[in-house]
């Protein structure tokens, strides 16, 4: 079974610095989807990025972009001049690439934003 | 686009009662449906997965009988509680995908249940 880590609880950056989230996960497929969700205190769920396992770039998105080691299978992401908006709960997932697209999750990093 | 509504946002009933959760998805046809639970400072806890014109595929530990899941058009999903209890106080989230191995689901807001 696939199984989803986020070791860092907690987290806590400046603005307009630079942090990294943490994210390892334990599979035997060799085609599978990776991603980080953001949840705000709202507690609506935001796709913030997504990775496919074929791809070796890494994936980007404005501010956010993703650390993929697929043999580390370590999936970290960085957001980068942080602002006091992306202080939220942040989910790492796993989806194989499979006919079910069932999402495994993380146990998630709390992100806090000093101004 | 790609929008998930869930109705009601917050639900207070009285332990005993049965309680109906719906999931709508606003602008496009889901084909699979998954119901989560979150315990407050908690990960999302797959429930259920749900198939438009089918029975429910539950997550081991999931009581099918108490979390009743019908799927009856391409567009909504339901989650009923039934004789509800303190202990199933919790934020409860759908989320929808489509079909042709498309990658990404659209999750709704969440309804806050409390059960006094």
């Amino acid at each position: 079974a696939q199984t989803v880590t986020q070791s860092q609880p907690e987290m806590s950056v400046q603005e307009a610095e630079t942090v990294t989230l943490s994210c390892t996960y334990d599979t035997s497929e060799s085609d599978y989807y990776l991603f980080w969700y953001k949840q705000p205190p709202s507690r609506q769920m935001i796709l913030v990025i997504r990775q496919e396992a074929y791809k070796q770039q890494n994936a980007t998105e404005n501010r956010f972009s993703v650390n993929f080691q697929k043999a580390a299978k370590s999936f970290s992401l960085k957001i980068s001049d942080s602002q006091l908006g992306d202080a939220a709960m942040y989910f790492c997932a796993y989806r194989s690439a499979s006919a079910t697209n069932k999402l495994i999750f993380g146990t998630g990093t709390l992100l806090a934003v000093q101004p | 686009g790609a929008v998930v509504s869930q109705h009601p946002s917050r639900v207070i009933c009285k332990s005993g009662t049965s309680v109906k959760i719906e999931c709508r998805s606003l602008d496009f046809q889901a084909t699979t449906m998954f119901w989560y639970r979150q315990f407050p400072k908690q990960s999302l806890m797959l429930m259920a997965t749900s198939n438009e014109g089918s029975k429910a595929t539950y997550e081991q530990g999931v009581e099918k009988d108490k979390f009743l899941i019908n799927h009856a058009s391409l567009t909504l999903s339901t989650l009923t509680v039934t004789s509800a209890h303190p202990e199933d106080s919790s934020f409860y989230i759908c989320s929808a995908g489509t079909s042709g191995g498309a990658v990404e689901q659209f999750f709704g807001p969440g309804t806050r249940l409390t059960v006094l």
